[in-house]
Order: structure tokens, then C-alpha cells, then sequence
């Protein structure tokens, strides 16, 4: 079935840029989407991109899509502390239209 | 508030209780979903409803019973539940069951079955 992979873990400083990659194996997958999650809390929607476009930006966030190798990325920009969360890979599956998420990547954030 | 609230957020029951979990949403979406968050795994989709119909469960055991009365709620019902049922319990909506904007979730209700 749909498998989506991420990186568990990943720790930057407080200014540097964080980036988060996925990889999904849907290659008829529609939309691509980021979330986050603080402790305690939701899902929230980040982002999310077509699966016609390569890339899109929406202030501090950048998001790539390689369909050829169906790798999809979150860049951060000036990392900041409010930041440290876990993030969210997820592809909408074509066919049964569900959302199909990975494991999260935990993002730290060292000041 | 993301528009989608669950209540309760805590709740700790015994193997033996009955319990519901609520959710509901005000944004005019169409479609409804139940997701169980354990640590350490990723989230796996349990219940689908659109239109008030329920059009998919993943194997999920008898003794989680979803009901959606009408477009704006969604409940679980809990029974006879066992301690590795203990996991935070995400309900989710989206204008339709393709949800190309995304889903909306809930902020959980965090469950510990004793």
C-alpha cells in the first residue's frame, strides 16, 4: 500500500534554516501536504502543494517536489524556538482519497 | 480553535466502561474522519464519513463504534476497551472526501484505558 517516510529526528540552532524531507511511494497522489503538531495539540495545516508544481513558498516555508523521485521537503527559514514541533508529511491517495501521513519528524530548536 | 472541537480533551476509563468521545465542526464541511494517534507510529485512519455516511473502516475492532448524526458531528463510542487502545484520538473534517485543501483537525482527546 502507500507508504510515506520521514526522518524522526532533526535539531538545528535558533536562526539557521530546518529542513525536513519525505519521501512517498503514490506517485498518482494529487496533493502533498505539511502539518504540524505542538505538544498537546492538533494537527495543524502548514502548506500544502499540487502535485503540477515543483515548488511554492508562502513566507518562511518552502516547499520542493520532485516527483521523479517523489521527494517532497519543508524548508524553514530563521528558525525559530516557537518552531520546535513535530512535523508532517502527508499524501492525499488518489484513489480512495484519504490522507496518508508518514511518522512526523521531530524538529528541535536549540537557542 | 481550529473549528473542529473534541471533547472531552482527557479521559481515562476501565477496561469495562462505556464511553463516547464528541466532535464537531462548524465549517460547513462534508466529510468527517476519526484518526488514532499512538507514540512512535504514525497515524492510522480509522473511520470515514461523508455526507453522514460512513464509506470506509480500516479494520478497526468492534468495540470502537462511530456514529455521525448529521454533517456537524462525530462520535466514537467506546467499550470493553484494552490498554493498548490508550492513544490520543484525532477527528478531522474537510470540505469533501477528496479534501484538497487539506483536512481541519481537532486538538485530540488524549485516552488512557486502565
Amino acid at each position: 500500500g502507500e507508504d510515506v517516510e520521514q526522518s524522526l529526528f532533526l535539531s538545528v540552532r535558533e536562526g539557521d534554516s530546518s529542513v525536513i524531507n519525505c519521501t512517498y511511494t503514490d506517485s498518482s497522489s494529487t496533493y502533498l501536504y505539511w502539518y504540524k503538531q505542538e505538544p498537546g495539540a492538533g494537527l495543524q495545516l502548514l502548506t500544502y502543494i499540487f502535485s503540477n508544481m515543483d515548488m511554492k513558498q508562502d513566507q518562511r516555508l518552502t516547499v520542493l517536489l520532485n516527483k521523479k523521485d517523489k521527494h517532497l521537503s519543508l524548508r524553514i527559514a530563521d528558525t525559530q524556538t516557537g518552531d520546535s514541533a513535530i512535523y508532517f508529511c502527508a499524501e492525499m491517495e488518489n484513489q480512495g482519497g484519504k490522507l496518508i501521513f508518514g511518522q512526523g519528524t521531530e524538529l528541535s530548536v536549540k537557542p | 480553535e481550529t473549528g473542529v472541537t473534541q471533547t472531552p480533551r482527557h479521559l481515562v476509563m476501565g477496561m469495562t466502561n462505556k464511553k463516547s468521545l464528541k466532535c464537531e465542526q462548524h465549517l460547513g464541511h462534508n466529510a468527517m474522519y476519526w484518526y488514532k494517534q499512538s507514540a512512535k507510529k504514525p497515524l492510522e485512519l480509522m473511520f470515514v464519513y461523508s455526507l453522514e455516511e460512513r464509506v470506509e473502516n480500516n479494520s478497526v475492532p468492534s468495540r470502537f463504534s462511530p456514529e455521525c448524526p448529521n454533517s456537524s458531528h462525530l462520535f466514537l463510542h467506546l467499550h470493553t476497551l484494552q490498554p493498548e487502545d490508550s492513544a490520543l484520538y484525532l477527528c478531522a473534517s474537510s470540505q469533501d472526501r477528496m479534501g484538497a485543501g487539506g483536512y481541519t483537525f481537532g486538538s485530540g482527546t488524549r485516552l488512557t484505558v486502565v
